[in-house]
């Protein structure tokens, strides 16, 4: 079964500091990984996703994830913390039916 | 492009009551329906999801049914309200036979007093 493992329920980070988020995943089959964010009282939004080919994806607002199949990871960073970035982020893999298992979040905090 | 809806935004109802939450997507046909909740501290919890008119499916045995009475329609329902009950609802879709992303409306936070 597919599962997904996000390290560290919360992170603090300095503004212009770099954005790191580990996100491990196992699963059956070629995994489909998203990263969504979520502000206070509002629904999930794409950051990025990897489905195939480049396993470097770029998303919105400056951040990008990397696919490492030998590690299976799939660590969001983003190169300089913004106050605007300060949200849940969530982890997810489609899994062998395709719905979404999700982890359980990591809530950023940005100080300036 | 395609939007979805979700209404009430908030809403505060007694133990015991009912409960209806809408859930509209626009601009696509067939979709892929879901409900989740967040509930504090529990993340997100897949409720029910739907390929089709009258083809739902329920992830876990509780309190709360759903309905589809159109095709880009999804309704969360209660009879009776329990203070468990309380959390951010939230409605997703994706494109039918997809894999690929789900795209989720604004929520609905329900306080069960």
């Amino acid at each position: 079964a597919q599962s997904v493992t996000q390290l560290g329920s919360h992170v603090s980070v300095s503004e212009g500091a770099l954005v790191l988020l580990r996100c491990n995943y196992s699963s059956s089959v070629p995994p489909y990984l998203f990263w969504y964010v979520q502000y206070p009282n509002q629904g999930l939004q794409l950051l990025l996703k990897y489905t195939t080919g480049a396993t470097l994806v770029k998303g919105i607002n400056g951040f990008e994830a990397e696919f490492k199949k030998s590690e299976t990871s799939f660590h969001l960073t983003k190169p300089s913390a913004h106050m605007s970035d300060a949200a849940e982020y969530f982890c997810a893999v489609t899994d062998s039916w395709g719905k979404l298992q999700f982890g359980a979040g990591t809530q950023v905090v940005v100080t300036p | 492009s395609q939007t979805i809806h979700q209404w009430p935004a908030t809403l505060v109802q007694p133990v015991g009551s009912p409960l209806s939450l809408e859930c509209t997507v626009e601009g696509t046909s067939n979709p892929n329906l879901y409900w989740y909740r967040q509930a504090a501290g529990r993340g997100l919890q897949l409720l029910f999801y739907s390929i089709g008119i009258d083809q739902i499916s329920s992830e876990v045995p509780q309190n709360l049914s759903a309905s589809r009475p159109q095709d880009r329609q999804f309704i969360l329902s209660s009879k009776k309200l329990l203070l468990s009950d309380s959390g951010f609802y939230l409605c997703a879709w994706r494109a039918a036979g997809s894999t690929d992303t789900q795209y989720f409306g604004p929520g609905t936070r329900l306080t069960v007093l």
